[in-house]
C-alpha cells in the first residue's frame, strides 16, 4: 500500500527565512499530489496540487512545490516565510482512486 | 452558505451513547469521505462514498456506520465508541474520487 512520509515533525523559522517542507511518497506509479495546510482553528485547506504537466507546481500565498518523480518527492517551499505562515502543513498523495493517503503533517512555527 | 459544513463542532459522549454526526456539502460534488484526524497521525481515510455508494470501507469498526441518503449529506453514525476513538473527524468532498478534495471544519468527538 501506498505511504506518505513527512521528514520534520516541528519546524520553527524567523520571519523572512526560507522553508523546505519534506515530503515522499513510496507508490511508483502515476499520482496526484496535493499540500494542504490547516492553520490553527481552521479547517484544511488546499495549498497547491500537481497532476501533471510542469513539475514545478505554484500555490497559493507564495508556495510552490516540485515533483521530482525519480526520488518520488513533493517538497514545499517558500522563499520568504511569514507570520501568518504558521500552521500545519500537510503532504497528500493519490495514487488510486477513493484512496488518498495523508502524510502526518509538519507543524511550522514562524516567530516573528 | 458554501462549502462544508459539519455538525455539531463539538461532541462529548459517553461509551454507552448513540450519536450521530452529520455533513453537508455545497458545491455540487459527486463524492463524500469521511477522516479521522489524531494527534501526531496522519489522516486517516474511513469512508468514501462516490455517487451515493460506499466505495470504501478501510477496515473501521462496526461501531462507526456511514449513511449517505443523498449526495449532499454524509452521515457518521456512532455507538458504543471507546475512549481511544477520541479525534477529529473530518468530513470532504470532491468531485470525482482523484481531484482535489474540499474539507469541512470537522467534529472533535470526546468519548468518556
Amino acid at each position: 500500500a501506498q505511504s506518505v512520509s513527512q521528514h520534520n515533525h516541528h519546524v520553527i523559522l524567523s520571519e523572512a527565512a526560507s522553508l523546505e517542507l519534506g515530503c515522499n511518497y513510496s507508490y511508483g506509479g502515476t499520482v496526484n499530489l496535493f499540500w494542504y495546510v490547516q492553520y490553527p482553528g481552521q479547517h484544511l485547506q488546499l495549498l497547491l496540487k500537481y497532476f501533471s504537466g510542469d513539475p514545478l507546481v505554484k500555490g497559493i500565498k507564495g508556495f510552490e512545490a516540485e515533483f521530482i518523480k525519480s526520488k518520488f518527492s513533493f517538497n514545499l517551499r517558500k522563499p520568504s516565510v511569514q507570520w501568518s505562515d504558521t500552521a500545519e502543513y500537510f503532504c497528500a498523495v493519490n495514487a488510486w482512486a477513493n484512496d488518498m493517503r495523508f502524510g502526518a503533517g509538519t507543524r511550522l512555527t514562524v516567530k516573528p | 452558505e458554501t462549502g462544508v459544513t459539519q455538525t455539531p463542532r463539538h461532541l462529548v459522549m459517553g461509551m454507552t451513547n448513540k450519536k450521530s454526526l452529520k455533513c453537508e456539502q455545497h458545491l455540487g460534488h459527486n463524492a463524500m469521505y469521511w477522516y479521522k484526524q489524531s494527534a501526531k497521525k496522519p489522516l486517516e481515510l474511513m469512508f468514501v462514498y462516490s455517487l451515493e455508494e460506499r466505495v470504501e470501507n478501510n477496515s473501521v469498526p462496526s461501531r462507526f456506520s456511514p449513511e449517505c441518503p443523498n449526495s449532499s449529506h454524509l452521515f457518521l453514525h456512532l455507538h458504543t465508541l471507546q475512549p481511544e476513538d477520541s479525534a477529529l473527524y473530518l468530513c470532504a468532498s470532491s468531485q470525482g474520487t482523484w481531484g482535489e478534495q474540499f474539507f469541512g471544519p470537522g467534529t472533535r468527538l470526546t468519548v468518556l
